[in-house]
């Protein structure tokens, strides 16, 4: 069965760091492009990045660009979010999610809270 | 940046009923087009791609058209199971999503 398992939730003071991690099953994870958004309570979904398959390359929404880094390990089937200098407005439903080539999303993760809170 | 624009906001319709959703994109996206339906409590899941093709186990009472500017999502006869928050997306440039309908009984 086709699966995107997301870490827990997580709480991170403003300024602060945080790592999400996303483990793939049922496909040959290797072969595809992944992505994160997010969705703030009560709003909509934000794009925020995108690596290749094999992890060369990668883009990212200007809201998070320079903040937040992309980068996935093909060995281990995971694909990680790292969020550097925290706000309070990251606070939001994250979302690890496949893509078919660099088009459409397929597959979505069940979603992991970032609170950010002192 | 691409913009996406959704109307209306918020859709009241009955079981059985059809609506038409509508986005509309800031520059034309050709038919790089996605729907997602998001069901409360749920991750989004995709409905239809390339405008106007049904994502694996979608019913066909779901369809998509339009090109460039101009999209629409119309469900026929409506189900219970329908009743949900509708997202547009374009990935011609990057990604961008519409602000979301939601479909209410």
């Amino acid at each position: 069965e086709l699966q995107l398992v997301q870490s827990g939730g997580l709480l991170g003071p403003p300024g602060g760091s945080l790592r999400l991690s996303c483990v793939a099953s049922g496909f040959t994870f290797g072969s595809y492009e992944m992505n994160w958004v997010r969705q703030a309570p009560g709003q909509g979904l934000e794009w925020l990045a995108y690596i290749s398959s094999g992890g060369a390359d990668t883009k990212y929404a200007d809201s998070v660009d320079g903040r937040f880094t992309i980068s996935r390990d093909n060995a281990e089937n995971a694909v990680f979010l790292q969020l550097n200098r925290l706000r309070p407005e990251d606070t939001a439903l994250y979302y690890c999610v496949r893509s078919y080539y660099t088009e459409y999303f397929d597959q979505w993760g069940q979603g992991a809270l970032v609170t950010v809170s002192s | 940046e691409i913009v996406m624009t959704q109307s209306p906001a918020t859709l009241s319709a009955s079981p059985g009923e059809s609506v038409t959703l509508s986005c509309r994109a800031s520059q034309s996206v050709n038919n790089n087009l996605a729907w997602y339906q998001q069901r409360p409590g749920q991750a989004p899941s995709l409905l239809m791609y390339g405008t106007f093709t049904r994502a694996t186990g979608v019913p066909a009472r779901f369809s998509g058209s339009g090109y460039g500017t101009e999209f629409t999502l119309t469900i026929a006869s409506l189900q219970s199971e329908d009743f949900a928050v509708y997202y547009c997306q374009q990935y011609k440039r990057r990604y961008s999503f519409g602000q979301g309908t939601k479909l209410e009984i």
